[in-house]
């Protein structure tokens, strides 16, 4: 039972253009999302993350998309450079607060060509 | 502030054989989690501490697995009679529950057992 899903494994995009990368959730008491970076051999890096109050964050060149209608969220990474390959996870939790452990995608692998 | 650190990163051991992992949270972090990841999955949790109190554990950390924080400070995983089903990347977060759900993880100890 996948409660966070991302359906894409992997991702090529040329550099100083946009990388899309999405994820949707079917759990519906999730309430906090994260996105992590990852390099091999290495945890992942928290990257960004959004409220479920709220539709959008931004940090930088990293924009996070939350559309809870769709139990669907995404981040774009603009412009993408090539020190951004890595493995991304969409994670979640539910119970703001109380519980706080994480739900994890597979990930997608991004590429950056330069 | 330091960072999430673990060790040792890396362990081979013999199948049925004892092994124990180590995590030194951030300072000031009171929320302490571990997280198994295999390869091609994201992670998945294990289970998490708020000081030195056990508050769940997953259905995935069987008889053989036990975690603890003794003072509320640094935990331990230990794995005994280790099957080969057990290599993984264990990997520790830790998180301030008073500043919000993002959990900062550790670089992860890679076991494999032989």
């Amino acid at each position: 039972d996948q409660q966070v899903k991302q359906n894409s494994p992997s991702l090529s995009v040329q550099e100083g253009r946009i990388s899309i990368l999405n994820c949707d959730y079917t759990n519906s008491m999730f309430d906090y999302f994260l996105w992590y970076k990852k390099y091999p051999a290495e945890g992942p890096t928290f990257l960004i993350s959004i409220s479920s109050i709220k539709d959008k964050n931004e940090d930088g060149r990293f924009t996070v998309f939350l559309n809870k209608s769709a139990k669907h969220l995404s981040l774009h990474i603009v412009p993408s450079q090539p020190g951004d390959s890595a493995v991304y996870f969409c994670a979640a939790s539910a119970y703001s607060g109380a519980n706080s452990k994480l739900t994890f995608g597979k990930g997608i692998t991004l590429s950056v060509r330069p | 502030d330091t960072g999430v650190s673990q060790d040792p990163r890396h362990k081979i051991t013999k199948r049925g054989q004892n092994v124990t992992f180590r995590c030194d949270p951030i300072s000031e972090h009171n929320r302490l989690y571990w997280y198994r990841q295999t390869l091609g999955q994201g992670p998945e949790f294990l289970t998490y501490f708020q000081n030195e109190a056990q508050l769940e554990k997953s259905r995935l950390l069987s008889d053989r697995f036990s975690a603890e924080r003794p003072k509320g400070s640094f935990s331990t995983l230990e794995i005994q009679r280790t099957e080969q089903g057990d290599s993984a990347m264990y990997l520790c977060a830790s998180s301030l529950v008073e500043r919000g759900e993002t959990q900062y993880f550790g670089p992860g100890t890679r076991l494999l057992v032989l």
